[in-house]
């Protein structure tokens, strides 16, 4: 099966440019989460949908960052303009329940890493 | 505010020694405790749970323990291998509310095992 499809794998862009990272979920599973690693704040939660639908977008740093999640299967972050502080890993995972019925596990993709010069 | 804390960095030890990793809480309300484990260029992937109503899980090589009254839970592994170098991750999640997988992550824990 195919996990958790991200792209790009790396983006190098220049401060004030519009970065848009994209996901593709696992097939079934009806929650998706975008998150951040830095090396101060490890895994940071950014935001997360239910059923295609935002629930929590309370770690969204800025105004600049944006997302959204069209269909089931297809979800993309989005930054505009970007500044070198977003310089980061963006992870986007996906888990195949909502609320307290499985494990709580999240399957991760192998990550989008940006580069804001 | 950091909600979820792992404390050391790194931690270095000795192939078939024990690997004891730490992690702290703050918010009273996480009930289901994960570790992760992150390897260079990869996603982080599912390592071992625990609910808040044990105080123990084994699998295998891999044992985590819970503290609820000191709101810590750490991590054993072994006997130690290299191919656990990687990073650990701990998370916490809480029921409350309707209830979700939103997972809160600590800041991760560098491991190293020395042949």
């Amino acid at each position: 099966d195919a996990g958790v499809i991200q792209s790009p794998r790396h983006e190098v862009t220049e401060m004030g440019q519009e970065v848009t990272l994209r996901c593709k979920p696992i097939s079934g599973h009806n929650s998706l989460f975008w998150y951040r690693q830095t090396m101060m704040r490890g895994l940071e939660l950014l935001i997360y949908f239910n059923n295609n639908v935002p629930i929590d977008d309370s770690g969204m740093p800025e105004d600049r960052f944006s997302a959204k999640m069209p269909n089931a299967s297809f979800s993309t972050l989005k930054i505009q303009p970007s500044e070198p502080r977003d310089s980061a890993v963006y992870f986007c995972a996906s888990s195949p329940t909502s609320g307290r019925l499985g494990t709580g596990e999240l399957f991760f993709g192998e990550g989008s890493r940006l580069t804001v010069l | 505010d950091q909600q979820v804390k792992q404390n050391s960095p790194s931690l270095s030890v000795q192939e078939g020694r024990i690997s004891i990793l730490n992690c702290d809480y703050t918010n009273s309300m996480f009930d289901y405790f994960l570790w992760y484990k992150k390897y260079p260029a990869e996603g982080p992937t599912f390592l071992i749970s625990i609910s808040s109503i044990k105080d123990k899980n084994e699998d295998g090589r891999f044992t985590v323990f819970l503290n609820k009254s000191a709101k810590h839970l750490s991590l054993h592994i072994v006997p130690s291998q290299p191919g656990d170098s990687a990073v650990y991750f701990c998370a916490a999640s809480a029921s409350y509310g309707g209830a979700t997988n939103k997972l809160i992550f600590g800041t991760g824990t560098l491991l190293a095992v020395q042949p």
